[in-house]
């Protein structure tokens, strides 16, 4: 199998209070994963990617100092919005790049609802 | 950078009928076009993928075309039944730098 979990599946918090997102490859080793942001009925937008022990590669216009990715471990990366407004309220998915089922193949976690109130 | 167009947004077909939701690429570099369903609060699931070295491949009622020169693929899903409706998105990927075309969102009318 492959599977990919991600820890809150929804949290709300409070404007200016950071919140952190875990994301687990569950039966695979995963050197590379990644953060999407997704609004509602739009499409998946890449924020950045992680290799393990290695500094993220963020998009162009995703802040990095606001959303802090630590890949600590070959089944674990982290998001961390920081100092949360309400415009950071989303759909952040990640997933994880299979290597033993060929190269680019992504699979993806149940997502996190983050409600910046 | 690479663009994923994805068409059409919606469609609705009757339990049984066939559907088909097509994507265009602009980088010609792009080697790897996976397609993904996502239900309503939940994360895309993988269906199918297909490389550039293949030009079908078929999985049960699914199946994808790929058309490199004219840069396009398709997804084909038959004899479709009510849980078949969801947000498919297709994807183009080079080194795993993966674009989502907009989505198309099937209903399947019982």
């Amino acid at each position: 199998g492959a599977v990919v979990s991600q820890h809150p599946s929804r949290v709300i918090c409070k404007s200016g209070t950071s919140v952190k997102i875990e994301c687990r490859s569950l039966d695979f080793q995963a050197t590379t994963m990644f953060w999407y942001r997704q609004f509602p009925k739009k499409s998946l937008m890449l924020m950045a990617t992680s290799n393990e022990g290695s500094k993220a590669t963020y998009e162009q216009g995703v802040e990095k100092d606001k959303f802090l990715i630590n890949h600590a471990s070959l089944t674990l990366s982290t998001l961390t919005v920081t100092s949360a407004h309400p415009e950071d309220s989303s759909f952040y998915i990640c997933s994880a790049s299979h290597p033993g089922q060929g190269a680019d193949t992504q699979y993806f976690g149940p997502g996190t609802r983050l409600t910046v109130l | 950078g690479e663009n994923v167009e994805q068409h059409p947004s919606t469609l609705s077909v009757q339990e049984g009928d066939s559907a088909v939701i097509k994507c265009t690429y602009s980088d010609s570099a792009s080697n790897y076009f996976p397609w993904y369903k996502q239900e309503l609060g939940k994360g895309p699931q993988l269906i199918i993928d297909i490389r550039s070295n293949v030009g079908e491949k078929k999985d049960q009622r699914i199946a994808v075309t790929l058309n490199k020169t004219a840069k396009h693929f398709s997804l084909h899903i038959t004899e479709t039944q009510p849980e078949d409706s969801a947000v498919y998105f297709c994807a183009a990927s080079i080194n795993n730098d993966m674009r989502f075309g907009a989505g198309t969102r099937l209903t399947v009318k019982p």
